[in-house]
């Protein structure tokens, strides 16, 4: 089945404890990025890679760190968190290299900062 | 600036009726113009995708339209049912080589 697959899927962490948030895709796709999602605010892309060791800012970097080392897997890294990174996560692929057409997203890490 | 709207008040339909979203965007002339679903707590998924040349796409009881002169695209769901309550994405890409750029979403509640 092509999917998604982000982990874990809940996370409460304290400020300034480093944490990973995985996301894997079956899919081949070239394209991986991750937004966050805060009530009010909508979807707002952090990171975006259009190929393997390729990685660009989104709308909203500040505090986040990511990584392509195979085309299959994007982690998301916060090297020190801080509350105001409580969200929902979600990663999300696509077949278009401009990320722009069908984009398919996991089932969400929602974290919440302490 | 650009923006896209998208009713923030929920929506509330009695079940068997069509719903109808709106997705309206301003300083834009998108390439094309797409409308995902996300329940509670889960990732959003497509649903459909219709391009500045099309007027009119159907997915079964799904039906998008796209208004570029009122800069408008309608999103109807015919004989909607509870399973159908969920909040719903319109996204647009300005043009072919720009980022998809979501609205805020609409909450739709279908009503037995």
């Amino acid at each position: 089945e092509a999917q998604v697959t982000q982990n874990p899927r809940y996370l409460i962490t304290v400020t300034g404890k480093k944490l990973t948030v995985t996301c894997s895709q079956n899919m081949n796709h070239e394209y991986m990025s991750w937004y966050r999602q805060d009530p009010g605010l909508g979807l707002r892309q952090i990171y975006y890679s259009m190929n393997v060791e390729v990685t660009d800012k989104g709308d909203v970097p500040e505090g986040y760190k990511v990584s392509r080392k195979e085309k299959r897997n994007f982690p998301l890294i916060l090297e020190s968190p801080s509350p105001n990174q409580t969200s929902l996560y979600f990663c999300a692929s696509s077949f278009s290299a401009q990320g722009n057409e069908k984009l398919f997203f996991g089932s969400g890490t929602q974290l919440s900062v302490l | 600036s650009q923006k896209i709207e998208q009713n923030s008040e929920a929506l509330n339909i009695q079940e068997g009726k069509t719903a109808t979203l709106t997705c309206n965007y301003t300083n834009y002339s998108p390439a094309y113009l797409q409308w995902y679903r996300q329940d509670p707590g889960r990732g959003p998924v497509f649903l459909l995708l219709i391009r500045e040349n099309e007027k009119e796409k159907r997915k079964e009881r799904l039906k998008v339209t796209f208004d570029t002169t009122l800069k408008q695209s309608l999103f109807h769901i015919t004989a909607s049912q509870p399973a159908d309550s969920a909040t719903y994405l319109c996204a647009l890409v300005p043009n072919r080589d720009d980022k998809i750029i979501f609205g805020k979403g609409t909450r739709l509640h279908i009503l037995p």
